[in-house]
């Protein structure tokens, strides 16, 4: 399977401070992308990071891909209680879209 | 404001029951997928179309099948429902590659039981 795996399963944290998670995934890429999920919606874009590009910023969000370990990390920085979700990466190749299991980020007020 | 929208946001079926779940999108997007969305299972493709009438196998296609008739609009179709179809189905679309954003735009959802 090429899905990613992502690392934690769960996450809780207090406003404020940071969350980081990781994805692993299996073969070569040509994209890397975050999506988040709100608690039984569809998932939601977040950020695009190609696989010739080692870091990404926007807004809060900071993203990192490491090709040579098939690693690739989220940062959200302050966090606040909207961004509890769920966090899953995306690889992308030959037009097809392989999801991870996700991450369940709980920011408590 | 782009669009993937899903007909039905919750559905109860009986087993053996035909289902239909419809997609539809107005962002003139080539790609169309359905997934199934499991606890601890992540997103799994079942089928995706890059075209009208073309359709491709995803990762667990069996029991299901697809139709697209019109660039718009994509079906999932349960020929005879099971209770180990009873899951959270979302449909997504996308630009082809070299025609803009290869990003992924999702309906809500369609959250089926199977009884």
């Amino acid at each position: 399977s090429q899905q990613g795996e992502e690392d934690p399963q769960a996450l809780s944290i207090q406003e404020g401070e940071n969350a980081t998670m990781n994805c692993s995934y299996k073969t070569s890429i040509n994209n890397l992308q975050w999506y988040r999920q709100n608690s039984g919606r569809g998932l939601v874009h977040l950020i695009l990071i190609r696989s010739n590009e080692r870091e990404k910023h926007s807004g809060r969000l900071r993203v990192t891909l490491d090709t040579s370990k098939k690693s690739s990390s989220l940062l959200i920085t302050a966090s606040r209680a909207a961004d509890t979700a769920s966090y899953f990466c995306a690889t992308y190749n030959f037009n097809k879209f392989y999801f991870g299991s996700g991450t369940k980020l709980n920011v408590k007020p | 404001d782009v669009k993937v929208t899903q007909s039905s946001r919750y559905l109860v079926k009986r087993t053996g029951e035909k289902v239909f779940l419809e997609c539809v999108q107005d962002m003139d997007h080539e790609n169309m997928f359905w997934y199934r969305q499991d606890p601890g299972l992540g997103l799994r493709l079942i089928y995706f179309s890059y075209d009208v009438k073309m359709k491709e196998k995803g990762d667990i296609p069996e029991g299901y099948s697809v139709s697209r008739e019109k660039k718009e609009r994509f079906s999932l179709i349960l020929e005879s429902a099971s209770t180990n179809q009873t899951s959270m189905y979302l449909c997504a679309s996308s630009s082809s590659p070299g025609t803009g954003a290869r990003e992924l735009f999702f309906g809500e959802g369609s959250r089926l039981t199977v009884l």
